[in-house]
């Protein structure tokens, strides 16, 4: 079965641009993309959630290239509280399961 | 704004115990969802639940797991004879509607810590 992969770590100052990219080559057909952040000893929170083009709400965009087997997740001006993991979630093509990816911990510094 | 409750907060059990854990989802929700998350390691999905039965599961979820709505407001997952390797926080989430878009939109509650001893 094909993983749903992401960069393990990223790094970014205040005030910056952070784009985290998601690989899954085996997403459904009809799945959409969606990405959660998380904090130390609590639970995943939506972020937002696209199916294909671009997605942008409040607090993110999120771009899907047209043969959906990668998403990116853009961030446009990180703070210190942004420190935490992001992870993107998709169906599994072949068995349609929910599949969280290997989830990325931004770190922001001062 | 409404949230997803769950107890206890940390469950410490001897390793061949049965624990229950315990959800209550965000009332209006209909699809109600397990995960699993060890230490340090990436969110596991486990089982998914709708109208009364489980709609999907993972290979994770085998015969020592079960799921339960006993009442209107209460989802609860049942580990009948604990492994050392059970030992993780237990995320329980819902969403809203039964529509596959919104699948993604979950409500996570704070999670369980599990450990087995």
């Amino acid at each position: 079965l094909a993983k749903t992969t992401q960069p393990i770590s990223m790094d970014s100052y205040e005030g910056q641009e952070v784009n985290i990219t998601c690989s899954h080559n085996n997403i459904a057909t009809n799945d959409y993309i969606t990405w959660y952040q998380q904090f130390p000893s609590q639970g995943p929170r939506f972020i937002i959630q696209g199916y294909k083009t671009k997605v942008t709400n409040e607090v993110a965009s999120l771009f899907i290239p047209a043969d959906r087997k990668s998403s990116t997740l853009s961030l446009p001006r990180v703070s210190l509280s942004d420190t935490a993991v992001y992870y993107c979630l998709v169906g599994e093509g072949a068995t349609n399961k929910l599949i969280f990816g290997t989830g990325t911990l931004l770190a922001v510094q001062p | 704004e409404p949230e997803v409750t769950q107890t206890p907060s940390h469950q410490v059990t001897q390793m061949g115990q049965e624990v229950i854990l315990r959800c209550v989802p965000i009332s209006n929700h209909l699809y109600f969802y397990w995960y699993r998350q060890i230490l340090g390691q990436k969110v596991e999905f486990l089982v998914s639940f709708y109208n009364n039965e489980i709609s999907e599961k993972s290979e994770i979820f085998d015969d020592q797991f079960s799921v339960e709505r006993p009442d209107g407001s209460n989802f609860t997952l049942k580990i009948r004879s604990t492994k050392l390797e059970d030992s993780a926080m237990y995320f329980c989430a819902s969403i809203r509607t039964g529509g596959r878009a919104d699948s993604y939109e979950q409500y996570f509650g704070p999670g369980t810590r599990l450990t087995v001893t």
